[in-house]
């Protein structure tokens, strides 16, 4: 069975400073989608960056981006330039490389920005 | 486009009681997902759903839990004599075909058993 893990339950970081959340997953599948998403204190989910495994090249977006590694089943976020508006609950997810699929999320890093 | 929407948004239930929770994807989605948080806890998957079929119910609880989404009308995820350990938020998410699972939320009905 697949399994995420992350295994900081907590994380600070200063404003415009950078920070690294940590995930890693357990599978057999070859092919697989992993994604970041990000719960403020309103409850939406909202979805940060996606990685295909397939693709060596590591997704970005503006500030996010991942260092995604295969082989130690490993896949961190790194926000830069912090921004008070980033401080949430982040959640690692993994689903199979099918069009539709459930997401298996990790337990979330909640992440505090100070001024 | 409207996002994924739920209602209610907050739902308080004696032990006993009923919970029906609604869900309407996004205008063109057709595969609906309920999920449930409990506090303190990451999302745990329930039941995926097309018009009219459940495709996958692995994680839904064995009794009290049922969900549909007909043809016509949002996707209802209900809840029979529900008990303390209910109390949760559940989530809907929706998602085209053909997008790389990429999911969208609603906003979630955090239900509350008295």
């Amino acid at each position: 069975a697949q399994t995420v893990t992350q295994s900081q339950p907590e994380m600070s970081v200063q404003e415009a400073e950078t920070v690294t959340l940590s995930c890693t997953y357990d599978t057999s599948e070859s092919d697989y989608y992993l994604f970041w998403y990000k719960q403020p204190p309103s409850r939406q989910m909202i979805l940060v960056i996606r990685q295909e495994a397939y693709k060596q090249q590591n997704a970005t977006e503006n500030r996010f981006s991942v260092n995604f590694q295969k082989a130690a089943k490993s896949f961190s976020l790194k926000i830069s330039d912090s921004q008070l508006g980033d401080a949430a609950m982040y959640f690692c997810a993994y689903s199979r490389a099918y069009n539709t699929d459930k997401l298996i999320f990790g337990t979330g890093t909640r992440l505090q920005v100070f001024p | 486009n409207a996002g994924v929407m739920q209602n209610p948004r907050h739902l308080v239930r004696r032990r006993g009681q009923e919970a029906r929770l609604r869900c309407s994807p996004m205008k063109g989605h057709s595969h609906v997902y309920w999920y449930r948080q409990l506090p303190e806890e990451g999302l745990k998957f329930m039941v995926y759903l097309q018009k009219e079929n459940i495709i996958d119910e692995s994680g839904m609880p064995k009794e009290r839990f049922s969900a549909e989404f007909p043809k016509e009308g949002p996707s209802i995820l209900r809840i029979q004599q529900v008990v303390r350990g209910d109390s949760a938020a559940y989530f809907c998410a929706s998602s085209l075909t053909g997008a790389y699972n990429e999911q969208f939320f609603g906003p979630g009905t955090r239900l509350t058993v008295l």
